[in-house]
């Protein structure tokens, strides 16, 4: 069925490990973002990718990375440079339609924890 | 400084009553004003407005842009406790297709 998987739905991490979230879509969407989620600040954009092989920092990219080397798949690594990484991460896709921008379509997200 | 600001941060409410939720927004090239209900997990997709003065339904919830006041509101009419969520609003400017979003409102509705 279509739609966004994001895995794992629960990570936790040691301190100094790199960790990948995983987020694949089949809705053929051109577009896909990285969010995170903390108590009381609602969504704040890590990384956003409109093409394949390019993409572009959010307002709190520090300590992350991506890659698009599909269209279908937008992995998030938290390195060990990311100083608070406990939250929990959204992944979303849109389509670019005309050059507009359709609404956002969230996955089910991942909870990471730093042990 | 926030881009996109909402209030109340939270409020609870008994079933039957009437909910009125504000977003304000500051940016420089605004495209369009999104609404998101957020209960578990995945936000989930209500409204998109990018006229002024239109109003948009669904059921028991509308919503309405004010271009020149740069804000939006939400309106949940008689709440049942299904309607508690995390209400999120988010703006898109043009040219750039990032979502900016606010903090969120939290809405408990009591039965």
């Amino acid at each position: 069925d279509g739609g966004i998987t994001q895995s794992p739905k629960y990570l936790f991490r040691k301190e100094g490990q790199n960790v990948t979230l995983s987020c694949e879509q089949n809705l053929n969407h051109d577009a896909m973002y990285w969010y995170r989620q903390d108590p009381g600040q609602g969504l704040r954009l890590i990384y956003y990718s409109q093409i394949v092989n390019d993409f572009q920092k959010g307002d709190i990219a520090e300590g992350y990375s991506v890659s698009r080397e599909k269209k279908e798949s937008f992995p998030l690594t938290v390195t060990s440079a990311q100083k608070n990484p406990t939250a929990f991460y959204l992944c979303a896709t849109s389509s670019i339609v005309g050059g507009e921008n359709t609404e956002a379509f969230f996955g089910q997200g991942t909870r990471l924890t730093v042990v | 400084e926030d881009k996109v600001v909402q209030s109340p941060l939270s409020l609870v409410v008994h079933e039957g009553d009437t909910v009125t939720l504000n977003c304000s927004y500051e940016v420089t090239n605004f495209r369009s004003l999104l609404w998101y209900k957020q209960e578990k997990k995945a936000p989930t997709f209500l409204f998109m407005l990018t006229s002024s003065g239109i109003e948009k339904k669904s059921g028991r919830l509308s919503s309405i842009l004010d271009k020149k006041e740069l804000s939006s509101i939400l309106n949940i009419t008689a709440t049942q406790t299904g309607d508690s969520a995390i209400y999120l609003c988010a703006v898109e400017e043009v040219y750039d297709y990032k979502l900016s979003f606010g903090a969120g409102t939290t809405v408990t509705v009591r039965a």
